[in-house]
């Protein structure tokens, strides 16, 4: 089946401008998680939606960052007023949450150059 | 707060020798441990994970790990490096108690099979 999908795969912006970020998780996977990979560096968490519940926020860097999971699917993460330290390989993972051992499958990333 | 370790930034080893990738964790309670590789330009895969039962646990592409809970380590390993292996390996840990909260990723090692 379809894994976990990305888009845009890359993003060139200006210093300032707002950016978008979408991925689409795998179907029925009800977990879904943002990360950020700065180069060679590891993974940075972001935030954690869990079905219903109210996300866990506690990773995001700056209110510059939002993020928002319409109908349990398709999440968007939001950069506003992006800086240069934003850029990095945005990875987003979804899992079917049932016990928490659930294996999280990755997206392949939008790489985000901001100038 | 949990916390993940991994103690080599880089391990370079010959092809048809045995590799160990290391991992230490820092976790409240019983932990859920997972390993992830990263082949260049690609998103995170998943390799194998612990969550209860035998301590060895065998995963994909012939890797396994043998999760040692005096010693709190998890570290990965292969009988005969394949060129192939060449990456950046991630272990991460959840913690079974309240695990609502979301995973927490090593550093990641960067492994080079040298032909």
């Amino acid at each position: 089946g379809a894994g976990v999908s990305q888009s845009p795969s890359n993003k060139v912006t200006e210093k300032g401008k707002d950016v978008e970020l979408r991925c689409d998780p795998i179907s029925g996977h009800t977990a879904l998680y943002w990360y950020r990979q700065s180069l060679g560096q590891g993974l940075e968490f972001l935030i954690y939606f869990q079905g219903n519940s109210a996300p866990d926020k506690s990773g995001l860097p700056s209110d510059r960052f939002s993020a928002e999971r319409t109908g349990g699917s398709v999440s968007t993460l939001t950069i506003q007023r992006t800086q240069q330290e934003d850029s990095a390989v945005y990875l987003c993972a979804s899992s079917p949450m049932t016990s928490g051992g659930e294996t999280q499958y990755f997206g392949p990333g939008t790489r985000l150059l901001v100038l | 707060a949990q916390s993940v370790a991994q103690p080599e930034d880089q391990v370079n080893v010959a092809e048809g020798n045995p590799l160990t990738v290391k991992c230490t964790y820092s976790v409240s309670g019983n932990p859920y441990l997972f390993w992830y590789v990263q082949y260049p330009n690609r998103g995170l895969q998943f390799l194998l994970k612990y969550i209860t039962g035998d301590n060895l646990v065998k995963g994909s592409y012939g890797f396994e790990a043998e999760f040692n809970k005096s010693q709190t380590s998890f570290h990965l390993k292969k009988p005969s490096a394949l060129v192939s292996d060449s990456a950046l390996y991630f272990c991460a840990v959840r913690p079974t108690v309240n695990y609502g909260q979301n995973f927490v990723f090593g550093p990641g090692t960067r492994l080079s099979v040298l032909p």
